[in-house]
């Protein structure tokens, strides 16, 4: 059983333009979500995270989004850049992440390519 | 400040084979947990360890053992090699505290490339 859902393998934009990436949940126990970008040959990269008590994060050109009640958020890119073509995960845990006792469950990622 | 530094970076074993993977924590952190991510799937908990103990552990058969030292680097042991095992695992150091002063997040190495014929 898949907990966190990223239904979009893929995901291709014009530069300067929005990415709009989205991730699903099902276990109403997670309180804490991260998105991570990875690029090939390296290991996943934090960008931005949200605790379940807000609904909003913003840190320069990423924003993440969370609707509790439809168990769903999202990650808005603005303006793409090439850089940022890599795959993006979605990952949640119970409390913050970094905590002992607190795992990542990992949705399986969307792949962002940016046309310049 | 040094990040999370992972040995080998790439292994080929063969069916039956044991394999040990080691992760070096970045300075400070005193949590490692370890990744499965096979190809085109998201990465999956295998265990984590928090000051040298195992702190939790993902559905991963007991052939999947760790270790975490006193300088809080670790070691992840797969012994009885199978076809399946073959994908890239990576370790994420953090801050963790019965207290609660965390870090929010786990900071991930490049990871080791295992390859099982």
């Amino acid at each position: 059983d898949q907990q966190v859902k990223q239904n979009s393998p893929s995901l291709s934009v014009q530069e300067g333009r929005i990415s709009i990436l989205n991730c699903d949940y099902t276990n109403s126990m997670f309180d804490y979500f991260l998105w991570y970008k990875k690029y090939p040959a390296e290991g996943p990269t934090f960008l931005i995270s949200i605790s379940s008590i807000k609904d909003k994060n913003e840190d320069g050109r990423f924003t993440v989004f969370l609707n509790k009640s439809a168990k769903h958020l999202s990650l808005h890119i603005v303006p793409s850049q090439p850089g940022d073509s890599a795959v993006y995960f979605c990952a949640a845990s119970w409390g913050p992440a970094g905590n002992a006792g607190n795992m990542l469950t990992f949705g399986g990622g969307t792949r962002l390519m940016v046309k310049p | 400040e040094t990040g999370v530094t992972q040995s080998p970076t790439h292994l080929i074993k063969t069916r039956g084979q044991q394999v040990t993977l080691r992760c070096s924590s970045q300075s400070g952190h005193n949590t490692v947990s370890w990744y499965q991510q096979a190809l085109g799937q998201g990465p999956q908990f295998i265990f984590q360890y928090y000051r040298e103990e195992e702190n939790g552990r993902g559905n991963f058969p007991p052939r999947f053992s760790g270790l975490q030292f006193p300088n809080y680097s670790s070691e992840l042991n797969v012994n009885a090699l199978e076809l399946d095992d073959s994908a890239l695992y990576l370790c994420a150091s953090s801050l963790g505290s019965l207290s609660g002063n965390t870090t929010d997040t786990q900071y991930f190495g490049p990871g080791t490339r295992l390859t099982v014929l």
